[in-house]
């Protein structure tokens, strides 16, 4: 079975400073990869995805995830945090057999001016 | 463009009602996903519906259904609302492909009282 973890509940970390909120994956398969976020009260937005090639994929928003085929790991990173990023944050791994797309429990990241 | 919609944002009933959620996606997306984020319980596939078929389903009971219409909208039915149905109740949609990004919608807020 495809699954994802997102083994922080919340990650604290001042304005300016690297952000990275960590994911880790198993796929049976070529793993396709997501990030999405998610602001109170709204839905998700897609910030970038791994499907195959460079293992730095960039996104919006000035984010970027590292895949990493032997930690099986895709972790989000921003090089300098804004307040604004305040929000939850979802890993996801699409299963190719359904369709749907299979979410971690999300991290909740907080910038602190 | 515009992205995917949703309505009503939010929608308050009773146990043993019926609710219906409505979703139209982006243009030119035949796949129309829903998910439920309820809380506790993280963001839980529900249905996939493309070019008008039911093409998968997650593991809720029947009373969840729903359809997608000719114009690739969908709408979402529950029966027999129970109190745990209390959730967001996320649309998304995309081309159809495997490696293609869901787009979501804002999401209907559902409340069962």
């Amino acid at each position: 079975a495809q699954s994802v973890a997102q083994p922080e509940d919340q990650v604290n970390v001042a304005e300016g400073n690297p952000l990275t909120v960590k994911c880790t994956y198993s796929v049976s398969g070529n793993p396709y990869l997501f990030w999405y976020v998610q602001y109170p009260n709204r839905g998700l937005q897609f910030l970038l995805k791994y499907i195959t090639g460079d293992n730095l994929v960039k996104g919006s928003y000035g984010f970027e995830a590292e895949f990493n085929k032997s930690q099986t790991s895709f972790h989000l990173k921003k090089p300098s945090a804004l307040v604004s990023d305040s929000a939850l944050y979802f890993c996801a791994v699409r299963d190719i057999n359904t369709d749907k797309l299979i979410f971690g429990t999300g991290t909740r990241l907080q910038v602190f001016p | 463009e515009a992205g995917v919609t949703q309505s009503p944002t939010h929608l308050i009933k009773t146990r043993g009602q019926q609710a219906t959620l409505r979703c139209s996606p982006i243009s030119g997306h035949t796949s129309v996903y829903w998910y439920q984020q309820a809380l506790g319980l993280g963001l839980q596939f529900l249905l996939w519906y493309d070019e008008g078929e039911e093409r998968n389903r997650g593991n809720f009971p029947p009373r969840f259904s729903g359809r997608q219409f000719p114009n690739y909208s969908s709408e979402l039915n529950v029966n027999a609302l129970e109190l745990e149905d209390s959730a967001l109740y996320l649309c998304a949609s995309s081309l159809g492909y495997t490696t293609d990004t869901q787009y979501f919608g804002p999401g209907t807020r559902l409340t069962v009282l």
